[in-house]
């Protein structure tokens, strides 16, 4: 199974900030990824998919890239609605395997 | 809007079974692939089982292979996991989620959830 590694696991940051996620995979992608907002008692939403397109209705702060193994999720202004866990997923290959989580907290 | 509507969580023995209802609307249900995933305690995502919009193709994580069955009813809009011989390391919250038209591994619908609970 492809195992996806997330960093850091927790990115503290202010409002008006820019963070940015990390994402590896154990193998290539061809760009097969998604990224997934959750917040606390949640399901998860999509938020980006083929590692750049975003989701139906996500605001356009968000934004994905990468290739290959290394991906990157970036709020380029981060809103107090958007503090939760991040997740990233790979979809190149069954079964689909997810990264553990990135914890955006103040 | 598409819904997606689980039931059938709870509190359950090692060794006991359950069976998971999803009951879709908003969309064309015969149209889509659907998995389950699931989320232990403060734990990170799982896919566990997939069933292909054609009916063709039934997949499943390897730690649950065997004792979990997944199906649909699209005469119901509905989507199922029985789960049998359950574990303690089964307990989660288990989601019913739609894959996508361009690929099935694009979950773009989640339920809200069912929890299930494995505890003597």
């Amino acid at each position: 199974d492809i195992v996806m590694t997330q960093s850091p696991a927790t990115l503290s940051v202010s409002p008006g900030e820019r963070p940015t996620l990390s994402c590896r995979a154990s193998q290539s992608l061809s760009g097969n990824l998604a990224w997934y907002q959750q917040k606390p008692g949640q399901a998860p939403r999509l938020l980006i998919y083929g590692a750049s397109t975003r989701a139906t209705g996500i605001p356009a702060r968000f934004s994905g890239s990468g290739s290959g193994t290394e991906f990157t999720l970036t709020i380029s202004s981060l809103q107090s609605e958007d503090f939760a866990v991040y997740f990233c997923q790979q979809y190149n290959k069954w079964p689909p395997t997810f990264g553990q989580g990135t914890k955006v907290e103040i | 809007q598409v819904q997606l509507v689980e039931s059938g969580g709870g509190l359950v023995k090692p060794g006991g079974s359950l069976r998971l209802s999803c009951v879709a609307s908003g969309f064309t249900f015969s149209d889509y692939s659907m998995s389950w995933i699931r989320q232990a305690p403060g734990k990170g995502l799982e896919w566990i089982s997939y069933f292909s919009s054609t009916g063709n193709n039934v997949y499943y994580v390897d730690s649950v292979k065997g004792r979990f069955t997944i199906s649909r009813d699209n005469a119901k809009d509905s989507l199922y996991l029985q789960m049998n011989s359950l574990r303690v390391e089964d307990t989660a919250v288990y989601y019913c989620v739609r894959g996508g038209m361009i690929a099935d591994g694009i979950f773009g619908r989640w339920g809200q959830g069912t929890l299930v609970t494995v505890s003597s």
